[in-house]
């Protein structure tokens, strides 16, 4: 049992450019979540997904997007890198019926952007 | 004001000893609260959730809510050079899908 799966673990780019950060989940849980983390300032909410077909915006969404694949799916595009995306992003999930449930996270993607 | 507020730490405490870890909450319709543990470089991995007023206890670790006071605190009993790590608290609203996390303390159990 993978767990939350997030792929890569690494990765550089230059400024301006595009990647899609990939998760997927194998526990059959609704919500998907991506946060990012910077030193000194905690895990911080992108965007999340309540259920297959939806998404919401969090805390930091500027300069993101996510697509909400199916139910096991949740991936996270930077369309146009910029040096203050340069952080640790983490892919989390929670169990079905509703709000307020714990979460559990994947191993990350550390991302730099020079 | 931030939502969730921790002291960053660092909290060191010798083997065996009570490690007490407090956070406070600014909104008063939060109704969940979550304790995480981070090793440097890992994942947030969940240790505790407690929803109700008082104790809640989980082998050697004790979460105790208090929603008039607005705060969640978290016990370490019999620490262990293993629990030195950062642990973040995180709270979500009544109804709401998100958490919000507290920047971390960090413990540091010294043998």
């Amino acid at each position: 049992n993978a767990g939350v799966t997030q792929t890569p673990k690494f990765q550089v780019l230059k400024t301006g450019q595009s990647m899609t950060l990939q998760c997927a989940q194998d526990m059959n849980h609704n919500s998907m979540y991506w946060y990012r983390q910077d030193p000194g300032m905690g895990l911080r909410l992108i965007y999340y997904s309540a259920s297959e077909g939806t998404t919401d915006k969090g805390e930091v969404p500027n300069g993101y997007n996510v697509s909400r694949l199916n139910k096991r799916e949740f991936s996270l595009r930077l369309e146009s890198a910029a040096p203050s995306q340069t952080s640790v992003y983490f892919c989390a999930s929670s169990d079905a019926d509703g709000p307020n449930q714990p979460q559990h996270f994947g191993d990350g993607t550390r991302l730099s952007i020079l | 004001q931030k939502e969730v507020e921790q002291n960053s730490g660092p909290l060191s405490v010798p083997e065996g000893a009570i490690a007490s870890l407090n956070c406070t909450y600014s909104d008063r319709g939060s109704q969940s609260f979550f304790w995480y543990r981070q090793y440097s470089g890992k994942s947030p991995e969940l240790i505790m959730f407690i929803y109700s007023n008082g104790d809640k206890e989980d082998g050697r670790f004790t979460a105790q809510l208090n929603k008039a006071s607005q705060y969640v605190s978290l016990l370490i009993r019999d620490s262990q050079p293993s629990d030195s790590a950062t642990y973040l608290c995180a709270v979500s609203r009544a109804g709401d899908y998100k958490l919000s996390f507290g920047a971390g303390t960090t413990v540091t159990v010294r043998a």
